[in-house]
């Protein structure tokens, strides 16, 4: 009940294009659901995060869609380019005996063609 | 510049003998993380630390060890009962724990040979 499902496993993408991740989960007590963008050999930096309380949040050319009835989240990249070519990771996050622990999902790699 | 700080980056270990990963982090945050990650699969977690002097175990501790005796610091140990440690290795911090942004360091990759 605490694992998260990201598909696709990888996906490649035109350059302008629309990159698309899904995340699902089951365990309703998550309360906060960023996203992770990692280069390979670095740390996955945040790149937006989103709270059940909205459906949709816009940094730029990322987009989180959330839809609270589905147990669904999913993150568009828009006009992809290839600089977004990166491992994402989803994650929820849900207090357990005092702290918050993130569950994360299993990455997307994303290959944007030039 | 605050952040993370992971060393060394690469670290290569013989079977049976344990290896210490430092992490250290000067923006002031309470709580700090450990993290395995193997290919294919997202971020396990492997202990964390809410408070100095205080750490609890997460998903995957086994063959793990952890110390808390500074806030800017929390080291992991791999021991020799690690059955399979080569992995990379990623370390958190977030401001409170109740605070839900975490912020990861670079990684040390460590490969037993």
């Amino acid at each position: 009940q605490q694992q998260v499902k990201q598909s696709p496993q990888s996906l490649i993408v035109q350059k302008g294009g629309i990159s698309i991740i899904n995340c699902a989960y089951e365990n309703t007590a998550f309360d906060y659901f960023p996203w992770y963008q990692q280069f390979p050999g670095k740390g996955p930096a945040l790149l937006i995060a989103i709270r059940p309380d909205v459906s949709e949040k816009k940094e730029g050319r990322f987009t989180i869609s959330f839809n609270k009835s589905a147990k669904q989240f999913s993150l568009h990249i828009m006009d992809s380019q290839p600089g977004d070519s990166a491992t994402y990771f989803c994650a929820a996050s849900m207090e357990v005996s005092g702290t918050y622990k993130y569950i994360f999902g299993t990455g997307t790699r994303l290959k944007v063609l030039a | 510049d605050g952040g993370i700080t992971q060393s060394p980056k690469y670290l290569f270990r013989k079977e049976g003998q344990n290896v210490t990963l430092s992490c250290e982090q000067n923006l002031n945050h309470d709580a700090m993380y450990w993290y395995r990650q193997d290919p294919g699969q997202g971020l396990r977690l492997i202990y964390y630390s809410q408070i100095v002097n205080d750490f609890q175990k997460g998903d995957i501790a086994e063959g793990y060890s952890v110390s808390r005796e500074k806030k800017e610091s929390f080291p992991l140990t791999v021991t020799s009962a690690q059955k399979n440690p080569t992995a990379f290795y990623l370390c958190a911090s977030s401001r409170q724990p109740r605070n839900n942004e975490q912020f990861f360091g670079p990684g040390t990759r460590l490969t037993v040979l």
